[in-house]
């Protein structure tokens, strides 16, 4: 049982590029999430899905855009990247978002350095 | 609206000390509340959790209990060790239609041989 998958681990972006963060669980989890965390900040949550084709936006969404064709993936798109959002980002799921108790799964986590 | 306040760290402590992070929260509702715990490289892991006023989560050693009262969740362990190293976030799970994770800032804890 994979889990939650991110990749890529390790990103360096040129300010301007684009790219996407993929993330896909095998839980058949219908919640998914994006975090990012950065020192002082904690985690704080930039997309979020409750089920395929259904997308909301969490505290810090711009720069960011996300789609959710199926329930196992959930990817995440920077559209021109910034020096600001140098970042760790979390990929999350859950069968719900937490308010049940229900465990939130973490992915490893995407080091992101955009220069 | 909801949010989570734990201590600031770093802590840093010897090993076999007593550890207590504290955390306070403010909610509508009775949220579901967790510790999560990050070591160096790694995702965040699902510590403990409560899911109503006067539960207590356990594992690994560590304990906390959901205080109503206080609106506290405060994370403890008897006696740590090196491998106890890493950053605790605690966290809120709300409800009501909107439902998604609030975290504290992480307390970064150090524990030496």
């Amino acid at each position: 049982n994979a889990g939650v998958t991110q990749t890529p681990k390790f990103q360096v972006l040129k300010t301007g590029q684009s790219m996407t963060l993929q993330c896909a669980q095998d839980m058949n989890h219908e919640y998914m999430s994006w975090y990012r965390q950065d020192p002082g900040m904690g985690l704080r949550l930039i997309h979020y899905s409750v089920g395929a084709g259904i997308t909301d936006q969490g505290e810090v969404p711009n720069g960011y855009n996300v789609s959710r064709s199926t329930t196992e993936d959930f990817p995440l798109r920077l559209l021109s990247a910034a020096p600001s959002q140098t970042s760790v980002y979390f990929c999350a799921s859950s069968l719900d978002g937490g308010g049940s108790g229900n465990t939130i799964y973490f992915g490893e986590g995407s080091w992101l350095t955009v220069v | 609206g909801n949010s989570v306040t734990q201590m600031e760290g770093p802590v840093t402590l010897s090993e076999e000390a007593f550890l207590t992070i504290n955390c306070t929260y403010t909610a509508t509702g009775y949220p579901s509340l967790f510790w999560y715990v990050q070591y160096p490289g790694e995702g965040l892991q699902l510590l403990l959790k409560a899911t109503k006023a006067d539960d207590k989560g356990s594992n690994k050693g560590f304990e906390a209990t959901y205080r109503k009262e206080t609106t506290s969740f405060h994370l403890e362990k008897g006696s740590v060790q090196v491998s106890d190293s890493a950053v605790y976030f605690c966290a809120l799970g709300s409800q009501g239609g909107s439902e998604k994770l609030v975290f504290g800032k992480g307390t970064k804890l150090t524990v030496n041989p």
